[in-house]
């Protein structure tokens, strides 16, 4: 079963404008990474955060994680029309048990 | 770096019909994953394999899928016999030692008429 839930499914936003998207998860985990996926393509790794960061920035990417919660947040700023993507939450557990998550699929309009 | 290599990059074949899909992963990688992506599941790990050997294939759907591993620069996943609900995009990733990320291929888009 999938171990991440992202949330929203689905966003649209103007360019400009900041974009963030959640992600649940339900057991213990030694990291988190956010993936993001272009039509027709295959993932291409964003940003990993460990267990004991609780913030982590790379670029316009800013990613937060709560383990108490068991929840990430990814927050895309001055969000370009190059951003259209899916993102896609995954967790990195014990013995390599590795989840994706159902994906937010991001709409940036020009 | 080349990068995962995954062929054919489509594949349309008609049911019953065996079907083989193809992995490079990238060099110096030890772990090696398949996924299978639709619109209804979203991304399911099938298996996986650390040092070319299989460590959980609980993902494989049933006894028609097979994949293997004979050496560390490739991988195979079979389907045998092929279903129509077996079209999906299949992925290939792989990762060096660690907690590192995942590196995907750019799949092979199967359609099984």
């Amino acid at each position: 079963s999938q171990q991440g839930e992202e949330d929203p499914q689905a966003l649209s936003i103007q360019e400009g404008e900041n974009a963030t998207m959640n992600c649940s998860y339900k057991t213990s985990i030694n990291n988190l990474q956010w993936y993001r996926q272009n039509s027709g393509r295959g993932l291409v790794h964003l940003i990993l955060i460990r267990s004991n960061e609780r913030e982590k920035h790379s670029g316009r990417l800013r990613v937060t994680l709560d383990t108490s919660k068991k929840s990430s947040s990814l927050l895309i700023t001055a969000s370009r029309a190059a951003d259209t993507a899916s993102y896609f939450c995954a967790t990195d557990g014990a013995g390599n048990q590795f989840y994706f998550g159902t994906g937010t699929s991001l709409t940036v309009i020009p | 770096d080349a990068g995962v290599i995954q062929s054919p990059r489509h594949e349309v074949t008609e049911m019953g019909q065996e079907v083989t899909l193809r992995c490079k992963p990238i060099s110096g990688h030890n772990s090696l994953f398949w996924y299978r992506q639709t619109m209804m599941r979203g991304l399911e790990l099938l298996i996986y394999f650390n040092n070319n050997v299989p460590i959980d294939d609980s993902g494989m759907p049933e006894d028609r899928f097979s994949a293997k591993m004979p050496n560390a620069s490739f991988s195979t996943l079979k389907i045998q016999p092929s279903e129509p609900r077996d079209s999906a995009v299949y992925f290939c990733a792989s990762r060096g030692y660690g907690n590192q990320p995942q590196h995907f291929g750019d799949g092979t888009r199967l359609s099984i008429l």
